[in-house]
């Protein structure tokens, strides 16, 4: 069975320091490995997808990596802003199904 | 267009009592997930249709949970019996279903308060 963990569990930085989300999964077999948004009582945001077959997706100031082997991927979010605070999560997706991390909080202090 | 939608939004029942949560999934897409977050935790799998059969229920966690879609567009969940242990949010997704790798999209989510 898939496990994926994500560390931190919580996050707190001041306006302007980068963020760096860590993510790791034990069964390397995946299709594809996404980060999402969650604001508290909302629905997911699809953030970034990133391919089995791709090391890294980038989109304006947020960037993923994947290293399939090693079962590791992480986010990193440049110049962190008030509007970033949520909770992000990490998923891979292995037949149809996505496992999910329980995320991780950040809190991003003005 | 319109994405996933999920009726109600917060359901409040009492334990024993029957629900069922509803899912209509963008237009044309054949395939249809269910999924479980409990406080503090990432969604878990629940159901996968493929339009009208159910190609996974492994998820399921025992025989009081039952989906069903049968024109294989909008689907229903459906809790028997209801446990304070089955208070969570149940979120709905759906893909165009070309393949295991395909992009899910999200519903907002039924929050159920089993009381």
């Amino acid at each position: 069975k898939q496990e994926v963990t994500q560390i931190p569990a919580a996050l707190s930085v001041p306006e302007g320091e980068n963020l760096v989300l860590n993510c790791s999964f034990t069964d390397s077999a995946i299709y594809n490995l996404q980060w999402f948004r969650q604001d508290p009582g909302k629905g997911l945001t699809s953030l970034l997808l990133i391919q089995s077959s791709q090391r890294e997706q980038t989109s304006g100031r947020l960037n993923a990596s994947l290293d399939k082997s090693s079962g590791r991927s992480t986010l990193y979010i440049a110049a962190s802003q008030p509007g970033d605070s949520a909770t992000y999560l990490c998923a891979v997706t292995n037949d149809y199904k996505l496992s999910f991390g329980a995320g991780t909080t950040v809190t991003v202090r003005a | 267009g319109a994405g996933v939608s999920q009726t109600p939004s917060n359901k409040v029942t009492e334990k024993g009592k029957y629900v069922e949560l509803r899912c209509d999934p963008i237009s044309g897409h054949t395939a249809l997930y269910w999924y479980r977050q409990s406080l503090g935790q990432g969604p878990e799998f629940l159901i996968y249709f493929q339009g009208t059969g159910a190609a996974d229920d492994s998820g399921l966690p025992n025989d009081r949970f039952f989906a069903v879609r049968p024109e294989g567009s909008v689907s229903t969940l459906k809790i028997q019996r209801t446990e304070r242990g089955d208070s969570a949010v149940y979120l709905c997704a759906s893909s165009l279903d070309r393949g295991p790798a395909d992009t899910q999209y999200f519903g907002p989510g039924t929050r159920l308060t089993v009381l």
